[in-house]
């Protein structure tokens, strides 16, 4: 079982739509969350951290915890094409990242 | 804030030469730095993490005779491919911890070497 599991895609959504990216972890003592964003061809910039169980929102974004199901979402609202890139989630409880192996989502105008 | 440089951004070399990538932190001073590695179509794959002033920990698997990592300075790591071979062609990128955060790192524009 891999440690962090993402679907590989592609999620393909309408402009305007939500889209939801979703990730399991398998280590319980993980304790931080971490959702980026990746262009083809660019490093990861990072989207939103969440270290809490509940929701928590910047802007268009709301990431999801829940630490007892081991699950980390990403709510995009109102998507747009510029949204179109690799989603990666990313879990640390040592400081150090396990990656994912990243959502593509496409965001069709 | 929280701006983290790689150079080069792009380097072509022949089999059997050293190629070596620095990593620099621009506004904040990072004890700790991360080499990355992603192959096409993968994720980022952690190869060691850079502690400053101390010798690299690398993970399960990675050459430390190979991949070589200095971390002399608070805001400097390099990354010099020993011996480079079209195998490690790749796209490489660092990361640095903000001093600040216990885990949030911020990522460098990255490396892509290609080994002919």
């Amino acid at each position: 079982q891999k440690e962090v599991e993402q679907n590989s895609g592609p999620l393909s959504v309408p402009e305007g739509a939500i889209a939801s990216l979703n990730c399991t972890y398998s280590d319980r003592g993980s304790q931080s969350f971490f959702w980026y964003r990746q262009y083809s061809g660019k490093s990861p910039e990072l989207i939103m951290f969440i270290y809490s169980n509940g929701d928590k929102e910047d802007g268009r974004f709301t990431a999801q915890l829940n630490k007892a199901s081991q699950y980390v979402s990403l709510l995009i609202r109102d998507s747009q094409p510029s949204d179109s890139a690799t989603y990666l989630c990313a879990v640390s409880n040592t400081g150090k990242l396990i990656f994912g192996q990243g959502t593509t989502l496409q965001v069709k105008p | 804030g929280a701006v983290v440089s790689q150079h080069p951004s792009r380097v072509i070399c022949k089999s059997g030469t050293s190629v070596k990538i620095e990593c620099r932190s621009l506004d904040f001073q990072a004890t700790t730095m991360f080499w990355y590695r992603q192959f096409p179509k993968q994720s980022l794959m952690l190869m060691a993490t850079s502690n400053e002033g101390s010798k690299a920990t690398y993970e399960q698997g990675v050459e430390k005779d190979k991949f070589l990592i200095n971390h002399a300075s608070l805001t400097l790591s390099t990354l010099t491919v020993t011996s480079a071979h079209p195998e490690d062609s790749s796209f490489y990128i660092c990361s640095a911890k903000y001093p600040t955060s216990e885990n949030e790192q911020f990522f460098g524009p990255g490396t892509r070497l290609t080994v002919l």
